[in-house]
C-alpha cells in the first residue's frame, strides 16, 4: 500500500498570514497517463470533506485562489496565502494512483 | 443537484450485519464507477470498497481489513449502490460515506456504530 505521510500534525496560524503543509507518499503517485493523482480537502468542523485540489495542482471549482497545490513524484505542498479564519479545520491529501486509496492522516489547521 | 445520499447505518452488536445504501439523485451511476470511503470516530479516513460499472465489468475491490466481510454491489435500474457489511467488528465504527468521483460533494454520510 502507499502511505502517505502528512506534517505538521498540526498548524495554528494568524489571520491575513500565509500557512504550508506537507504530504509525501511512500511511492511516486505519477502515472503512465502522465498525470499525478494526489488530491487535498478540507473538513470544516462538523462537515464532510470537500476538495480543494486535484492532480496536485488543479483548484477545484468555486475554491479560493490563495489555496494552491504544488509537488511532484513523492513530495506534495499545500500552500494557503492569506489566512481566514473560514479556512480552519483538517486538511487531508489522498492518492488515487494504485489500490487501496490512501489519505494522509490529516493537517489540523486552527487560527491563532 | 448530483448527490449521493448515504442511508443504513445504525447500532449493530460485534458480529452482526448492516446493509448501507447510497442512493444517487440528479443523475444516473450507470456509468459511475462508486465507492465507499469511512472515517473514524479519530478522525482518519479509509478508503473501503469500489465498484465499477457494468460496461466496466462491475469489477469490486476492497481494502484488506474488510475483505471477506464487506460486499459491495449495485443496482443501476434502482440507481443506488450498495455495502454488505458482515462479522462487524468494534473497529468498523465509522461515519460511512460513498462517491462517485473523487471530486464529487461528500454527503453527510452514515454512522455505523458497533458495540455490545
Amino acid at each position: 500500500d502507499i502511505v502517505m505521510t502528512q506534517t505538521p500534525l498540526s498548524l495554528s496560524v494568524t489571520p491575513g498570514q500565509s500557512a504550508s503543509m506537507s504530504c509525501k507518499s511512500s511511492q511516486s503517485l505519477l502515472q503512465s497517463d502522465g498525470k499525478t493523482y494526489l488530491y487535498w480537502y478540507l473538513q470544516k468542523p462538523g462537515q464532510p470533506p470537500q476538495i480543494l485540489i486535484y492532480e496536485v495542482s488543479n483548484r477545484f471549482s468555486g475554491v479560493p485562489d490563495r489555496f494552491s497545490g504544488s509537488g511532484s513524484g513523492t513530495d506534495f505542498t499545500l500552500n494557503i496565502s492569506r489566512v481566514e479564519a473560514e479556512d480552519v479545520g483538517v486538511y487531508y491529501c489522498l492518492q488515487t494512483k494504485q489500490l487501496p486509496r490512501t489519505f494522509g492522516q490529516g493537517t489540523k489547521v486552527d487560527i491563532k | 443537484e448530483v448527490q449521493l445520499v448515504e442511508s443504513g447505518g445504525g447500532l449493530v452488536k460485534p458480529g452482526g450485519s448492516l446493509r448501507l445504501s447510497c442512493a444517487a439523485s440528479g443523475f444516473t451511476i450507470t456509468n459511475a464507477w462508486v465507492s465507499w470511503v469511512r472515517q473514524f470516530p479519530g478522525k482518519g479516513l479509509e478508503w473501503v470498497a469500489r465498484i465499477k460499472s457494468k460496461t466496466s465489468g462491475e469489477t469490486t475491490d476492497y481494502t484488506a481489513s474488510v475483505k471477506d466481510r464487506f460486499t459491495i454491489s449495485r443496482d443501476d435500474s434502482k440507481n443506488t449502490v450498495y455495502l454488505q457489511m458482515n462479522s462487524l467488528k468494534i473497529e468498523d465504527t465509522a461515519v460511512y460515506y460513498c462517491l462517485g468521483t473523487w471530486l464529487d460533494p461528500w454527503g453527510q454520510g452514515t454512522l455505523v456504530t458497533v458495540s455490545s
